[in-house]
């Protein structure tokens, strides 16, 4: 079965602490996205891949890191530098050939204590 | 600025139809997509449209008028399981997703 996962679904850290969010799909996409979803707005885009070993800000990257080492996987760490983490993250990946249609993880809910 | 307007929330009756609305600004335009989201769970992908008219699947539809910059989706039959949030995205020149806040719709028995 063909699919993108996330891991885990409900994570909680200390404020000052870096967690580390995992996003692996195994639909041969070759481009890869991380979303944060805050109660009554619309997603927005953190970070994306378009191709190994390459990634690039999205609107709202400060206090959030990436990597792209392999095709299948891009972890998001969410760094002690930013300022309200808690909230709905999630991961999508796509082929990249039109239509580009971006197919979505599970995600996971993050709470700052 | 870049720009997608849909209603906050509406609600509609079990067996009824639904017209969710959608305006869009962006710089350029290659398409707009919708998907729908169950409360605490990721985004579903319904439907895309590029060019002008109606594209119908079984219940849903989606309609495109590129010169106004607006979209629809369309619920027929609807069951208390359509109950969700529908999120409309255009796809602007560069090929980012620019995303609306999400339609609540809620189906009464």
């Amino acid at each position: 079965d063909g699919g993108i996962t996330q891991s885990p679904k409900y994570l909680f850290r200390k404020e000052g602490q870096n967690v580390t969010l995992s996003c692996e799909q195994n639909l041969n996409h070759d481009a890869m996205y991380w979303y944060r979803q805050d109660p009554g707005q619309g997603l927005r885009l953190i970070y994306y891949s378009q191709i190994v070993n390459d990634f690039q800000k999205g609107d709202i990257a400060e206090g959030y890191s990436v990597s792209r080492e392999k095709k299948e996987s891009f972890p998001l760490t969410v760094t002690s530098a930013q300022k309200n983490p808690t909230a709905f993250y999630l991961c999508a990946s796509s082929s990249g050939r039109d239509p580009d249609t971006q197919y979505f993880g599970p995600g996971t809910r993050l709470t700052v204590l | 600025g870049q720009n997608i307007d849909q209603p906050t929330e509406m609600t509609a009756t079990e067996g009824a139809i639904v017209q969710i609305n959608c305006t869009y600004q962006t710089s350029g335009f290659n398409g707009l997509f919708w998907y729908q989201q169950h409360a605490g769970e990721a985004p579903t992908f319904l439907s895309y449209n590029v060019l002008d008219g109606l594209e119908e699947k079984g219940r849903f539809s989606s309609f495109l008028s590129r010169s106004k910059g607006y979209s629809y989706l369309l619920l027929k039959e609807l069951q208390m399981k359509d109950s969700a949030s529908y999120l409309c995205a255009a796809l602007d020149s560069n090929y980012q997703l620019i995303w609306g806040a999400g339609t609540k719709l809620i189906i009464k028995p």
